[in-house]
């Protein structure tokens, strides 16, 4: 059974970092594209970035370009997201999701709850 | 970045009725659109991929089509599990990944 959990949300103040991870089991981590996805509170969801199975290649959304960092360790079987610069419209739930059948998004973990605030 | 419009924002449908929700892309995406059902404090599940493949388990009551850049996904016979916000998405050209701004579907 495919399981992704996240993990590293919490409160932070504007202008600060924050690391999060998702852990990945029951399936071969290194074979598949991972992304994460963000929600705002009461809002709809935006791709935030994705990073390829060998972790030689990213993407980020436009908003946090600069700013946030996909990585990969695939002996860990993890997925991170380091956020630096965090502003108050990053405040949101952050999905892993993985890749299947060229879905960007087949698999979805259970989310993690970022809140940037002073 | 290929924009998804999703319509209506609000769908009131009574238990056992047909729902019908509409995704249209500002450009062709070919069959490249995904359907995502979301229930409060919980996250996205994956229904239809390839605008009408159901993904696995998910019932026969929740049915896909379209192509290009008009979409449709219909729930048969409204279950009460099934009151929910859905989602769109394109996979077609990306990144970006391109999510529509959901319809709930609400009980009448």
């Amino acid at each position: 059974e495919v399981q992704l959990v996240e993990s590293g949300g919490g409160l932070v103040q504007p202008g600060g970092s924050l690391r999060l991870s998702c852990a990945a089991s029951g399936f071969i981590f290194s074979n598949y594209e991972m992304n994460w996805v963000r929600q705002a509170p009461g809002r709809g969801l935006e791709w935030v970035s994705y990073i390829t199975s060998s972790g030689s290649n990213t993407a980020y959304a436009d908003s946090v370009k600069g700013r946030f960092t996909i990585s990969r360790d695939n002996a860990k079987n993890s997925l991170y997201l380091q956020m630096n610069s965090l502003r108050a419209e990053d405040t949101a739930v952050y999905y892993c999701a993985r890749e299947t059948r060229r879905v960007p998004s087949y698999y979805w973990g259970q989310g993690t709850l970022v809140t940037v605030s002073s | 970045e290929i924009v998804m419009t999703q319509s209506p924002g609000t769908l009131s449908v009574s238990p056992g009725e047909r729902a019908t929700l509409s995704c249209r892309a500002s450009q062709s995406i070919s069959n490249n659109l995904a359907w995502y059902q979301q229930k409060p404090g919980q996250a996205p599940r994956l229904l239809i991929y390839g605008a009408s493949t159901r993904a696995t388990g998910i019932p026969a009551t929740f049915s896909g089509s379209g192509s290009g850049t008009e979409f449709t996904l219909t729930i048969s016979s409204l279950q009460s599990e099934d009151f929910a916000v859905y989602y769109c998405q394109q996979y077609n050209n990306w990144p970006p990944l391109t999510f529509g701004g959901g319809t709930k579907v609400e009980i009448k």
